[in-house]
């Protein structure tokens, strides 16, 4: 098994440019999400998903679209970048029994720079 | 709303001595659970303790363990006997609805460990 996969690792983009990341897992899970991470504020919650075609916003969903097409794709929409979204992003899943200790499996993150 | 506070941003510890990280949350929920995750610097979240908060015995893994007060909503980390591989950034989190997923994060507080 893959796990979760996250593509790119590294992205550049200029300001009000737009762009996808990917984030695909194998295990079969039906809960999926994206986090921001940002010095001094840990890492917060843009959208989820609890299985296909359901997504929901996080803390931070503002400049971000997601979709949940697939029971394995979750891909985050940036459609006009600013700066305030340089950030390094996790796509994270999980099965819906993290209450008998299932566990959340991280990507490996993406480092985006807006300038 | 939840929130959680790591009120230390940096610490640093020997080798093989004792340190504790602290951990704060706000919460009006009486059921919920609380994890710990290390991030070193490859960017990886490794989750390193969970604890159930209807569960009054403190969990253990290996040389880490936590101090679960629930009635002043504290749940430090101790880690015994640190290694040079325990150096990282530590994450406190909170997830407050059990089949959701969804964690909400500390700020995070990095450890140094000096040989």
């Amino acid at each position: 098994n893959a796990g979760v996969t996250q593509t790119p690792k590294f992205q550049v983009l200029k300001t009000g440019q737009s762009m996808t990341l990917q984030c695909a897992q194998d295990m079969n899970h039906e809960y999926m999400s994206w986090y921001r991470q940002d010095p001094g504020m840990g890492l917060r919650l843009i959208h989820y998903s609890v299985g296909a075609g359901i997504t929901d916003q996080g803390e931070v969903p503002n400049g971000y679209n997601v979709s949940r097409s697939t029971t394995e794709d979750f891909p985050l929409r940036l459609l006009s970048a600013a700066p305030s979204q340089t950030s390094v992003y996790f796509c994270a899943s999980s099965s819906l029994r993290l209450d008998i200790g299932e566990k959340l499996f991280f990507g490996s993150g993406t480092q985006l720079s807006v300038l | 709303a939840q929130t959680v506070t790591q009120s230390q941003p940096e610490m640093s510890v020997q080798e093989a001595e004792t340190v504790t990280l602290s951990c704060t949350y706000d919460t009006s929920e009486s059921n919920y659970y609380l994890f710990w995750y290390k991030q070193p610097p490859s960017r990886q979240m490794i989750l390193v303790i969970r604890q159930e908060a209807y569960k009054q015995q403190n969990a253990t893994e290996n040389r880490f363990s936590v101090n679960f007060q629930k009635a002043a909503k504290s749940f430090s980390l101790k880690i015994s006997d640190s290694q040079l591989g325990d150096t990282a950034m530590y994450f406190c989190a909170f997830m407050k609805h059990v089949n959701t997923g969804k964690l909400i994060f500390g700020q995070g507080t990095t450890l140094q460990v000096k040989p």
